[in-house]
């Protein structure tokens, strides 16, 4: 059974850098892209970004509204993908979900973790 | 980038009706789009890819169709477990987006 948990969300401050980690289980992590979607509060969902597998060598693909601030990353050996966020504005609270996804191009999103939030608050 | 137009925003229903959504996007997707149902305090569950294919273990009353720019989801016997918001999303380009969602309460 495919299993993601997020992990890292917190109440943080406008303008400070917080890293969030998605760890995957119950499958063959190296062989799938690997993909962050963000939901804030009573609102819809908002694709943020996308790793390809390292075969394919692991480039990204991002939102505009967070393109030069979030950086996602992944460490196959442990199952992992972090998505780096700086200067974090108010407008990207909101709960993060890590999916899973294609090898080389994001898809859809047929596995979801259940979310960790981040609040970006004065 | 490519805008998700969805339709109604929200809709009242009962158990045993048909219920329709509508998903129209700014430009020609193809058939790249995909649904999601979410239920509060819950991740979505994926229901369609490519447009009219049916995930599996998804039930047989969920149904999509369209290609192009206009889409539809439709549940043919509404059930009491239906009652969620749902999203299209699309994927023909970077960036990857989702329309705004369709309440179904009852």
């Amino acid at each position: 059974e495919v299993q993601l948990v997020e992990s890292g969300g917190n109440i943080i401050q406008p303008g400070r850098s917080l890293r969030l980690s998605c760890t995957g289980s119950g499958f063959k992590f190296g062989d799938f892209g690997m993909s962050w979607v963000r939901q804030a509060p009573g609102k819809g969902l908002e694709w943020v970004g996308f790793i390809r597998a390292e075969s394919y060598g692991g480039t990204t693909e991002y939102a505009a509204s967070v393109q030069g601030r979030f950086t996602i990353s992944r460490d196959d050996s442990k199952s992992i993908v972090y998505l780096q966020m700086s200067g974090l504005q108010t407008e990207d609270t909101g709960v993060y979900y890590c999916t899973t996804d294609r090898a080389y191009s994001s898809s859809w999103f047929d596995n979801w973790g259940q979310g960790t939030l981040v609040t970006v608050s004065s | 980038a490519i805008q998700l137009t969805q339709s109604p925003s929200s809709l009242s229903a009962s158990v045993g009706d048909r219920v329709t959504i509508t998903c129209r996007a700014s430009q020609d997707v193809s058939n790249a789009l995909v649904w999601y149902q979410q239920k509060p305090g819950k991740p979505p569950k994926f229901l369609i890819y490519d447009a009219s294919s049916l995930e599996s273990g998804v039930p047989s009353r969920f149904s999509g169709s369209g290609s192009g720019t206009d889409f539809t989801l439709t549940i043919s016997s509404l059930q009491s477990e239906d009652f969620a918001t749902y999203y299209c999303q699309q994927f023909n380009d970077y960036p990857l987006s989702f329309g705004g969602g369709t309440k179904v309460e009852i």
